[in-house]
């Protein structure tokens, strides 16, 4: 069965430290997105992309980048890691598509920057 | 960018029905979903509702939308238990290729 996977699940890191969160699908989908979940703002979109690559910013996308070198990876790079960015991490991806848009969510990965 | 609003929490008595309510501001939009969140999990779709649609029903699920208001309503009838979760209304972003854009989420209580 096709399915969307996060690693790691959770992560501890130390401010100034580079992390980097991965994100693989095997749907075949052209879409995937990063998106951040924190209490009270709901998922906020981190990075997406298009396609191999593609890669567009999102509404909370500083302090982040993204890279699609193939169509079943999305990695997502801290490049010097804050408190401000302990959060849980989403990624999702879905057909590229005017019409519609379901996406398909992986289970997720708790960061924790001290 | 565009704001969905959603109440934060509802608590319901099991058995009772739970009505979630959503309000989004992209009038063009063609597709409302209803996500699902249980805890420690990533979002699963619900259902969805096509804009030329006023009501969607699907076993205990009813979606309901008001294009006029901008409004959009998941009831679940017969709530359970397991019903008790984060729901999230999203809305596809007009002229994207797949872009959604979320509320921040419902968290439902089921009491016995």
């Amino acid at each position: 069965d096709a399915e969307i996977t996060q690693s790691p699940r959770h992560k501890i890191t130390e401010t100034g430290r580079q992390v980097t969160l991965a994100c693989h699908q095997t749907w075949n989908h052209n879409n995937m997105f990063w998106y951040r979940q924190d209490l009270g703002h709901g998922l906020r979109l981190i990075h997406y992309s298009y396609g191999v690559h593609d890669t567009n910013k999102g509404e909370v996308s500083d302090g982040y980048s993204v890279s699609r070198s193939n169509t079943e990876d999305l990695p997502l790079t801290l490049e010097s890691a804050a408190s401000s960015q302990t959060s849980v991490y989403f990624c999702a991806s879905s057909e590229s598509s005017q019409l519609g848009g379901e996406q398909y969510f992986g289970p997720g990965t708790r960061l924790t920057v001290t | 960018g565009e704001d969905v609003e959603q109440s934060l929490f509802l608590s319901v008595r099991e058995g009772d029905s739970s009505v979630i309510n959503c309000t989004y501001t992209d009038s063009s939009s063609t597709y409302l979903y209803w996500y699902k969140q249980e805890p420690g999990a990533g979002l699963q779709l619900l259902t969805y509702i096509f804009s030329n649609m006023d009501m969607k029903q699907d076993q205990r699920l009813t979606v309901l939308l008001n294009k006029k208001d901008k409004h959009l309503s998941l009831r679940i009838a017969d709530t359970q238990t397991g019903d008790s979760a984060i729901y999230f209304c999203a809305e596809k972003i007009t002229d994207s290729w797949g872009k959604l854009q979320f509320g921040a989420g419902t968290q439902v209580v089921v009491t016995p």
